[in-house]
């Protein structure tokens, strides 16, 4: 069976500073994708980054980041220098290539203090 | 070009009765697909639809949940007998289908937040 873990329901962070959203993931097929959304208070959800499974380079989408250790199974994303604006509901998601369904994770809130 | 929308984007309605929520796609999106939030919560999954494929119904909590997908574009989900349980914010996501290496996200609509009194 496959599953999303993300154990940090909640986590701060000073405005600039870097901040690491952990998540882990579970399944036994090879070929897979990893995606993170943001989704703040006004509910929309946002993509921000993806990271297929056969990738060799960790991906990189502007101040995003994603820290790809396919061994630990795991996908943490790195915000660096926080804003305000980051401040939202963050969700780790997994989709097996050869099924196109998504597994979410419960999500962490961030909170960047200024 | 127009995203991913659903109507309506609230809904309150009495316990035992039925509502629809309905999800339109975007414009060749072969993948559809329905979440529930409840508040505070993460996605659950509810029902995924893949072209002209029988849906993936795993997600659905009981035999009171059910959706259709009409010529591969819009999809109604139908709540019968409501109860306030299902109060949450139902949210429909597209993709295209996978495939060449490509990645294809879920492109979110706005959400229907169900309110069951």
């Amino acid at each position: 069976a496959q599953k999303i873990t993300q154990t940090q329901p909640g986590m701060f962070v000073q405005e600039k500073e870097a901040v690491t959203l952990d998540c882990t993931y579970d399944t036994s097929d090879p070929s897979y994708g990893l995606f993170w959304y943001k989704q703040p208070s006004s509910g929309e959800m946002i993509f921000l980054i993806y990271q297929g499974s056969y990738d060799q380079q960790n991906a990189t989408e502007g101040r995003y980041s994603l820290n790809f250790q396919k061994a630990r199974k795991s996908a943490n994303l790195v915000i660096s220098a926080s804003q305000l604006g980051d401040s939202a509901m963050y969700f780790c998601a997994m989709r097996l290539n050869n099924f196109n369904k998504f597994y979410f994770g419960s999500g962490t809130k961030l909170n960047v203090k200024p | 070009g127009a995203g991913v929308s659903q109507s309506p984007s609230n809904k309150v309605t009495e316990k035992g009765k039925d509502v629809e929520l309905r999800c339109d796609p975007i414009s060749g999106h072969t993948a559809l697909y329905w979440y529930r939030q409840s508040l505070g919560q993460g996605l659950e999954f509810l029902i995924y639809f893949q072209g002209n494929s029988a849906p993936d119904k795993s997600g659905l909590p009981s035999d009171r949940f059910s959706a259709e997908r009409t010529g591969g574009s819009v999809s109604t989900l139908t709540i019968q007998r409501t109860q306030q349980e299902d109060s949450a914010v139902y949210l429909c996501a597209s993709s295209l289908a996978h495939g060449g290496g490509v990645y294809n996200e879920q492109f979110f609509g706005p959400g229907t937040r169900l309110t069951v009194l």
